[in-house]
């Protein structure tokens, strides 16, 4: 069974560049689920979706990061104008439906690095 | 809301046996997860409790007392391959909100 797959692997951009993530959940996974993880903290929920709808996105930061997945597969999420405080991993996670839809299964992370 | 606190790092001994609490205050409760993740890597599920007790898996035990908002980890004869972040995370009114991880390293 193929993982969650997410691109890039790294970025780097300058304070005030726009990046995009694409990420990839496994087939048959309906929740998908953005997290920002800080360096030496735990992953922060951004925004959540159930199959192209939003669940929850209450800890998004809207002004400069939006998130879609138009046809309930895959999705991006965008940041723009990044800021030095944006550098982090970018952590997509998918759940199946159903019993054992709270464990999460992860991307590898997409590492963000904003100068 | 929800909080959720594990010691920040810890350090034990090859062959021996650690455990790594959790204490967490939230709206709701619907389970307690415990991930695993290693440097650079993305976190990994290793357990889940919903009931008060004792889940063992292997090496692995995650033990969960709803009354008093308390779980721990343990790991039984450690190997330097258990040297990562352990990440409690729990599930309530709100998705899944993770702890800031507890650092293991595992010597010689």
């Amino acid at each position: 069974e193929a993982g969650v797959a997410q691109s890039p692997r790294y970025k780097i951009i300058e304070k005030r560049q726009s990046v995009a993530f694409w990420c990839n959940p496994i087939s048959g996974h309906a929740t998908l689920y953005w997290y920002q993880q800080i360096l030496g903290q735990g992953p922060k929920l951004l925004i959540q979706f159930q199959n192209n709808g939003v669940v929850d996105d209450s800890q998004l930061p809207k002004d400069r990061f939006s998130a879609e997945r138009l046809k309930g597969v895959d999705s991006t999420l965008k940041i723009q104008p990044a800021k030095l405080e944006d550098s982090a991993v970018y952590l997509c996670a998918s759940s199946p439906p159903g019993r054992g839809r709270e464990k999460l299964f992860f991307g590898s992370g997409t590492q963000l690095s904003v100068l | 809301g929800q909080n959720i606190d594990q010691p920040t790092e810890m350090t034990a001994t090859e062959g021996a046996i650690v455990q790594i609490n959790c204490t967490y205050q939230t709206s709701g409760f619907n389970g307690l997860f415990w991930y695993q993740q290693h440097a650079g890597e993305a976190p990994t599920f290793l357990s889940y409790n919903v009931l008060d007790g004792l889940e063992e898996k292997g090496r692995f035990s995650s033990f969960l007392s709803r009354s008093k908002g308390y779980s721990y980890l343990l790991l039984k004869e450690l190997q330097m391959k258990d040297s990562a972040s352990y990440l409690c995370a729990v599930s309530g009114n709100t998705p899944l909100v993770f702890g800031k991880g507890t650092r293991l390293s595992v010597i010689a």
